[in-house]
């Protein structure tokens, strides 16, 4: 079946600092990649994804490429900020086909607390 | 606001009563999920419909579960006989109906919070 793997948190960083949250995934078929983020009191929101090998997803400063050799999909960050204090998750889509499966299947989550 | 919403935000109930959440999906969206989160842990999938028909559903899902889209818009999904292992994080989520591998973007909503007593 699918899964996703992802490091254990909380992660705290001081502003400014490099971040790297690791993910690793199995799955059947080419999934899509995911990393959703949640905000305290928020709701999931989507922070950016990747459809196939090599493909490299960004948004808001963050970064993850996809790495089918290695089945990761690693969100980084050059300079976190107070504001990036949230819950980090990584997500698969095993799609097959237009009416097929379509769930996300998520790790479990990795808290970022950012200082000032 | 044009995003997913749910309702209600919060429900406390007491074990063996029933409930039911409702979710608005995003409009020109035709698929709408279920997930549930238990504090700690990341969403789990429950159900999936596509329009009015319900596709996929996961062994998560007991007979005490039941979720319907009638006319393809809204959703509820109801909880009969709650237990204590019930409460958790709702999250309702909806995608266009857009075909192809990697078309899969969906779109969640605050949640429905449920403690069971």
């Amino acid at each position: 079946g699918n899964s996703v793997t992802q490091m254990e948190g909380p992660v705290t960083l001081s502003e400014e600092a490099f971040l790297t949250i690791n993910c690793t995934y199995t799955a059947t078929g080419y999934p899509s990649l995911f990393w959703y983020v949640q905000y305290p009191g928020e709701g999931l929101q989507l922070l950016l994804k990747a459809t196939k090998a090599d493909d490299k997803g960004s948004n808001k400063g963050f970064e993850a490429t996809y790495r089918k050799e290695t089945t990761s999909f690693h969100l980084e960050k050059g300079s976190v900020q107070v504001s990036d204090s949230a819950v980090y998750f990584c997500a698969l889509s095993a799609t097959r086909g237009d009416t097929g499966r379509r769930a996300l299947t998520f790790g479990s989550g990795t808290r970022l607390q950012v200082q000032p | 606001d044009t995003g997913v919403s749910q309702n209600p935000r919060h429900k406390i109930t007491k074990r063996g009563q029933n409930v039911t959440f409702r979710c608005d999906p995003i409009s020109e969206h035709n698929r709408l999920y279920w997930y549930r989160q238990t504090l700690g842990q990341g969403p789990e999938f429950l159900t999936y419909f596509q329009n009015e028909a319900q596709l996929e559903k996961s062994r998560l899902l007991s007979d005490r579960f039941s979720a319907e889209r009638p006319k393809g818009s809204f959703s509820t999904l109801e909880i009969q006989r709650t237990e204590q292992g019930d409460s958790a994080m709702y999250l309702c989520a909806s995608s266009p109906s857009r075909t192809g591998v990697g078309n899969n973007e969906q779109f969640f909503g605050p949640g429905t919070r449920l403690t069971v007593l």
